[in-house]
């Protein structure tokens, strides 16, 4: 079956760096998206990585290793509106979206 | 900018009765999806559409139907609504599904309770 594991909560403090680990065991693979999801709201799209190694953008960061089927997403100066929810999907062969259950990130003063 | 609209925002619906979750994008995409979302899980694929006139079931169709009869709309059906059904549900377009070629656009999302 496919699968993508990550971590259920995270609590980090405010003004410093989180790395939210995701692991994936799909059918194929097309690429990994981070997407962020605040409580009550859509998800919101962050990051695409298809090829191995770390994406950068402003404060978020992604890296993919697709021979080790895991991916991190790197958020620094946390701020505490980065409080939300972040979900990891993978594109499998069939270019279906596999979603992770999210992580919740508590930032706390 | 619109973008993908979904209607209604919350709905409380008795067990056996029927509902149409109304969704349409403006951007004119050809993909279109219907996903829920349960508590402390991740997104689940109920039924997709890549253009007018073509659906197919995703990972969790039992209980619903849709239709795609233009680019823009995209239903959801509820026929006989059980407390399973209790989730929240996500419309969702994109350009295409190639890898790279966009991201998925969701609508703000539908809050369902069957009782």
């Amino acid at each position: 079956g496919q699968n993508i594991d990550q971590p259920t909560e995270m609590t980090a403090t405010e003004g410093a760096i989180v790395q939210i680990n995701c692991t994936y065991q799909t059918s194929g693979f097309n690429g990994l998206f981070w997407y962020q999801q605040h409580a009550g709201e859509a998800p919101t799209f962050l990051s695409y990585n298809v090829l191995d190694g770390l994406e950068e953008k402003g404060r978020f960061s992604s890296f993919l290793s697709r021979s080790k089927g895991y991916s991190y997403l790197l958020l620094k100066e946390l701020q505490m509106k980065d409080s939300a929810s972040y979900l990891c999907a993978v594109m499998d062969s069939n270019y279906q979206l596999i979603w992770g259950a999210g992580t919740k990130l508590i930032i706390k003063p | 900018n619109a973008g993908v609209t979904q209607t209604p925002k919350f709905r409380i619906l008795k067990i056996g009765q029927s509902m149409t979750l109304q969704c349409t994008q403006d951007m004119n995409h050809n993909y279109m999806y219907w996903y829920r979302q349960d508590p402390g899980m991740g997104l689940k694929l109920i039924y997709y559409s890549v253009g007018a006139g073509i659906t197919d079931k995703g990972e969790v169709p039992n209980g619903y139907n849709v239709s795609r009869s233009t680019t823009e709309d995209f239903p959801l059906r509820l026929e006989l609504a059980a407390p399973s059904q209790t989730s929240v549900y996500f419309c969702a377009s994109s350009i295409s599904t190639e890898p790279g070629g966009d991201t998925i656009y969701f609508g703000e999302g539908s809050w369902l309770t069957v009782v």
